[in-house]
């Protein structure tokens, strides 16, 4: 079985500064996707970006980009110029078939 | 593109109690997913449809826990003689199944907030 470590509860950023999620999982198999999801204060939850494990080039999308080292196993998520609305619980997961497993999140917080 | 949508928002229930979720998909999404998700925690899968056919249903789905996915649109998960261990956020997600793609991209709903008094 899959097993995605998130081993930062909470994170604190300052209004337009940066901030790193870390995530680490295990697998055994070479090809599959990572994924970083979003979820509000009772909101849903949605999809920040995605990462074939295939891909030597890091995803970016927008304020958002990772930093995969596939060897490591490790898959990092870093918020750019942090705005007020970033402020949520952040998922890291991984998929090789249908099902996604997924981390015990980070709950990041905004000060402005 | 209308989202996937979740009905109802809440339910709250005493002991004992039968309670059923539904889920609507994505329309063109042609796998479904149900997921629990207890406070604080990431969520843990329970099962999926690929159409109509369930093809998985994890260890966590007991035998008192049902769902169907009749003609291969909407979905429904039943609990029969709730718990109060069964109080959480069911999650429904959908997705499309690529041709050659290794996994899907999912998309969730807004959940089901389940609580047994």
């Amino acid at each position: 079985a899959q097993t995605v470590t998130q081993s930062q509860p909470e994170m604190s950023v300052q209004e337009a500064e940066t901030v790193t999620l870390s995530c680490t999982y295990d697998t055994s198999e070479s090809d599959y996707y990572l994924f970083w999801y979003k979820q509000p204060p009772s909101r849903q939850m949605i999809l920040v970006i995605r990462q074939e494990a295939y891909k030597q080039q890091n995803a970016t999308e927008n304020r958002f980009s990772v930093n995969f080292q596939k060897a490591a196993k490790s898959f990092s998520l870093k918020i750019s110029d942090s705005q007020l609305g970033d402020a949520a619980m952040y998922f890291c997961a991984y998929s090789n078939d249908y099902k996604l497993s997924f981390g015990a999140g980070t709950t990041v917080t905004v000060r402005a | 593109d209308t989202g996937v949508s979740q009905n109802p928002r809440h339910k709250i229930t005493k002991r004992g109690q039968n309670v059923t979720f539904r889920c609507d998909p994505i329309s063109e999404h042609n796998r479904l997913y149900w997921y629990r998700q207890t406070l604080g925690q990431g969520p843990e899968f329970l099962t999926y449809f690929q159409n109509e056919a369930q093809l998985e249903k994890s260890r966590l789905l007991s035998d008192r826990f049902s769902a169907e996915r009749p003609k291969g649109s909407f979905s429904t998960l039943e609990i029969q003689r709730t718990e109060q261990g069964d109080s959480a956020m069911y999650l429904c997600a959908s997705s499309s199944r690529g041709a050659i793609v290794v996994a899907d991209t999912q998309y969730f709903g807004p959940g089901t907030r389940l609580t047994v008094l």
